[in-house]
């Protein structure tokens, strides 16, 4: 049984970065990808990014090119998503996501992380 | 990037009624569509993916149709822990992965 477990609520200033990590147990953590999704404060579903470890190939949305890296480590079953320049629009909660079935289709997810940017 | 439109955005329904969501994408997908389920304070479940194969462990009472760029998600018998948003979302076309703005299901 895959688990994702991830870090807990941070609470940044505007201009600043953030850093959430996910880590897996369960399954063979290289041999999977992991996404990136955020949900703002009652709004939908986000795609920002996702790592393929056995690779460490990471690709990201356009929209937040620039902004977010996705890293993983093998050796702690453990994906990172770091996120700067941090506007307010950021506040929301980021979950990771395994990559189930199918590429793209996430059938494990993480419990979300609360990131909230305010001065 | 493909979008999707989901319909309707909210409606109430009562337990036992059969309950029809919508969902449309912007361009053809074929047949690469999930729907997810999500609840207040809970991360998203997958339902169904590849349009209309029922994830393992999820109720035959939901069920998943469509190709191309309509596709509805039906819930033949609505249960009491059936209330939550549901997300359809696309894996055709990469990047990025997108999903429906959602429909959530209220108790009538």
């Amino acid at each position: 049984q895959v688990q994702l477990v991830q870090s807990g609520a941070e609470v940044k200033k505007p201009g600043s970065s953030v850093k959430v990590s996910c880590k897996a147990s369960g399954g063979t953590f290289s041999s999977y990808t992991i996404s990136w999704v955020r949900q703002a404060p009652g709004q939908g579903l986000e795609w920002m990014g996702r790592i393929i470890p056995i690779l460490g190939i990471a690709n990201y949305a356009q929209k937040f090119q620039g902004r977010v890296t996705i890293t993983a480590d093998k050796s702690t079953s453990t994906a990172y998503m770091e996120l700067s320049s941090l506007r307010s629009e950021d506040t929301a909660v980021y979950y990771c996501a395994r990559d189930g079935p199918y590429e793209g289709v996430f059938d494990y997810w993480g419990q979300g992380t609360l990131v909230t940017v305010s001065s | 990037a493909i979008r999707m439109t989901q319909s309707p955005s909210s409606f109430s329904a009562s337990t036992g009624d059969r309950v029809t969501i919508t969902c449309r994408a912007s361009q053809g997908i074929s047949s690469y569509l999930a729907w997810y389920q999500q609840k207040p304070g809970k991360a998203p479940k997958l339902l169904i993916y590849a349009a209309s194969t029922l994830q393992s462990g999820v109720p035959s009472r939901f069920s998943g149709s469509g190709s191309g760029t309509d596709f509805t998600l039906t819930i033949s018998c609505l249960q009491s822990e059936d209330f939550a948003t549901y997300y359809c979302q696309q894996y055709y076309s990469y990047p990025p992965w997108t999903f429906g703005q959602g429909t959530k299901v209220e108790i009538k």
